[in-house]
């Protein structure tokens, strides 16, 4: 099985930088996806990492450490529109994505 | 617009009906999914398809059955629906069952049974 921990919620000011970090232990690890679902709608992709370090796009940043279990999303100069549920999913053998609980980060003014 | 359509957008049923979650893609993905989302506990995988007819079982597959008889569509269907079936559904897709394919998730569909 997989586990997959988050938190549950943070709360950040528009123009920061806020910091969402997943830990997760699985076996057969093929990858992580970040997604980004805004209050009733569909999850949409942000970033996939497979390899050790950092990948940055745009105001976006994922960061995977596969030695320790790790993975933060980093979202730069927040904005009120990034106020939504962050979802990590790790792709492990089976090829099959497990999500987490999700992360709902609420941007305030 | 390519994309993934789900339909209907909500239901309303009794306990003990039958029903049917319909998807449709247009983006020639081989991989299709269906999630359920309820809070707290996150996208839980139901059912999936690698490809036109065939299908595998996810994490909580108890109670829902899919068929995959094309590439394009990706039905889910409820047997006898019950109130722990409750719940937000999506589809999902991907170019194939690969590790570096993105889902790409429809528009969901809620569901509420009485």
């Amino acid at each position: 099985g997989q586990n997959i921990d988050q938190p549950t919620e943070m709360t950040a000011t528009e123009g920061a930088i806020v910091q969402i970090n997943c830990t997760y232990q699985t076996s057969g690890f093929n990858g992580l996806f970040w997604y980004q679902q805004h209050a009733g709608e569909a999850p949409t992709f942000l970033s996939y990492n497979v390899l050790d370090g950092l990948e940055e796009k745009g105001r976006f940043s994922s960061f995977l450490s596969r030695s320790k279990g790790y993975s933060y999303l980093l979202l730069k100069e927040l904005q009120m529109k990034d106020s939504a549920s962050y979802l990590c999913a790790v792709l492990a053998g089976s090829y099959q994505l497990t999500f987490g609980k999700g992360t709902k980060l609420s941007v305030i003014p | 617009i390519a994309g993934i359509t789900q339909a209907p957008t909500s239901q309303i049923l009794a306990a003990g009906r039958r029903m049917t979650l319909r998807c449709t893609q247009d983006m020639r993905h081989n991989a299709m999914y269906w999630y359920r989302q309820d809070l707290g506990l996150g996208l839980r995988l139901i059912h999936y398809s690698n490809t036109a007819g065939t299908t595998g079982k996810g994490e909580v597959p108890d109670g829902y059955s899919v068929s995959r008889a094309n590439t394009d569509d990706f039905p889910l269907t409820l047997a006898s629906a019950v109130p722990s079936q409750t719940s937000v559904y999506f589809c999902a897709s991907s170019e194939t069952k690969g590790h570096t394919d993105t889902q790409y998730f429809g528009p969901g569909t809620r569901l509420t049974v009485l």
